[in-house]
């Protein structure tokens, strides 16, 4: 089962725009981390936000936490063309499990 | 780049028969996943194992799946007796946790699956 909700499930800027996503996910988590997939490929690793941070940036990605909602969100600043691709967030259960639940994904297109 | 190995990228295989993926973890990552993709779909937990120990299975994967991790580094994932509904995208991860910095973990390209 999916624990994890992407919010939009499609997004479509123009290039030069900023891209937000959202994931909302159900039970305590240890951390969170966001993926991007370019289509038919594995997943790329970018943040890794812990429960006890709020905010985190990458280059032009900023991740949030708010675990009192049990939300996170995906901003990426000034899109380019190359920034098209699926954007999953995966959440790490405290409750004695191993495994990282993923979202259905948010697939992003940048046009330019 | 060392980063995860997966093999073979691509495999066709006739419904009934056997299909066994490798999967070579980052170098010194004590905790490997394995997980199943289909289209439009996030990746689907199936196992995980820290060094060669199999410590988590999914209900997804049935009797005909079994995975292993012989000596705690590179892991197979064979699937017996395949079915048109196995097709999909088995992905490969492996991480070393760090109680500082959590636990990043690499997915590998992922190997893709058709049952025809």
């Amino acid at each position: 089962s999916q624990q994890g909700e992407e919010d939009p499930q499609a997004l479509s800027i123009q290039e030069g725009e900023n891209a937000t996503m959202n994931c909302s996910y159900k039970t305590s988590i240890n951390n969170l981390q966001w993926y991007r997939q370019n289509s038919g490929r594995g997943l790329v690793h970018l943040i890794l936000i812990r429960s006890n941070e709020r905010e985190k940036h990458s280059g032009r990605l900023r991740v949030t936490l708010d675990t009192s909602k049990k939300s996170s969100s995906l901003l990426i600043t000034a899109s380019r063309a190359a920034d098209t691709a699926s954007y999953f967030c995966a959440t790490a259960p405290t409750s004695g499990t191993y495994k990282y639940i993923f979202g259905t994904g948010t697939r992003l297109k940048v046009l330019a | 780049d060392t980063g995860v190995s997966q093999d073979p990228r691509h495999k066709i295989t006739k419904r009934g028969q056997n299909v066994t993926f490798r999967c070579d973890p980052i170098s010194e990552h004590n905790r490997l996943y394995w997980y199943r993709q289909t289209l439009g779909q996030g990746p689907e937990f199936l196992t995980y194992f820290q060094n060669e120990a199999q410590l988590e299975k999914s209900r997804l994967l049935s009797d005909r799946f079994s995975a292993e991790r012989p000596k705690g580094s590179f892991s197979t994932l064979e699937i017996q007796r395949t079915e048109q509904g196995d097709s999909a995208m088995y992905l490969c991860a492996s991480s070393f946790y760090r109680h500082s910095s959590g636990n990043t973990i690499y997915f590998g390209e992922g190997s893709w699956l058709t049952v025809v």
